[in-house]
């Protein structure tokens, strides 16, 4: 059964700590993306991968990190430079870029 | 950026009415999607629009699309109280450097009560 999976669904960073979120997909998709979603907000961009081994800013990229390694893993790492990282992040993955995403079910992340 | 903005922001009818959503862009588009959320939850695909298509049906929902007027609207007909949920639109531009994005709207929440 095909899919995206995010881990964990809840993750609780203390001030000043690095965590890093994981996003894999069995679905064979070439691109790869992280959102960051805040309460009533639509979704911003934060990376984009097209290929393997690389990967560009989207729009709010500041304080935050990625790699693709392997086609089916695109982890984000969400660095103390991040001032304000509470808030749902969504991993997805598309064929092309004009076909839809297919999302993850997010992770919530908290600055305890 | 935000390129779409979606209109109204909340919407609220009772079960078997029409539901209507609007997005706005601003640049010109390869293509425009619909999602929808529920709460706490992932962003499921929808629908699908090119930029040479005017009108699209799936199911109960029917998406048009206005290039001149750089304007979709998504019908849900007959709703349900299962269609309670969060819809974003989201365009795709038209090649350049932003090729391979998708930009989101802020999102309509909708209501259907039983």
């Amino acid at each position: 059964d095909g899919g995206i999976t995010q881990s964990p669904k809840y993750l609780f960073r203390k001030e000043g700590q690095n965590v890093t979120l994981s996003c894999e997909q069995n679905l064979n998709h070439d691109a790869m993306y992280w959102y960051r979603q805040d309460p009533g907000q639509g979704l911003r961009l934060i990376y984009y991968s097209q290929i393997v081994n690389d990967f560009q800013k989207g729009d709010i990229a500041e304080g935050y990190s990625v790699s693709r390694e392997k086609k089916e893993s695109f982890p984000l790492t969400v660095t103390s430079a991040q001032k304000n990282p509470t808030a749902f992040y969504l991993c997805a993955s598309s064929i092309r870029a004009d076909y839809g995403y297919t999302f993850g079910s997010g992770t919530r992340l908290t600055v305890v | 950026s935000q390129q779409g903005e979606e209109d109204p922001q909340a919407l609220s009818i009772q079960e078997g009415e029409n539901a209507t959503m609007n997005c706005s862009y601003k640049t010109s588009i390869n293509n425009l999607q619909w999602y929808r959320q529920n709460s706490g939850r992932g962003l499921v695909h929808l629908i699908l629009i090119r930029s040479n298509e005017r009108e699209k049906h799936s199911g109960r929902l029917r998406v048009t699309l206005d290039t001149s007027k750089k304007s979709s609207s998504l019908l849900i007909t007959a709703s349900r109280a299962a269609d309670t949920a969060s819809y974003f639109c989201a365009t795709a531009n038209a090649g350049g450097t932003s090729y391979g994005k998708l930009t989101f709207g802020q999102g309509t929440i909708l209501t259907v009560h039983p």
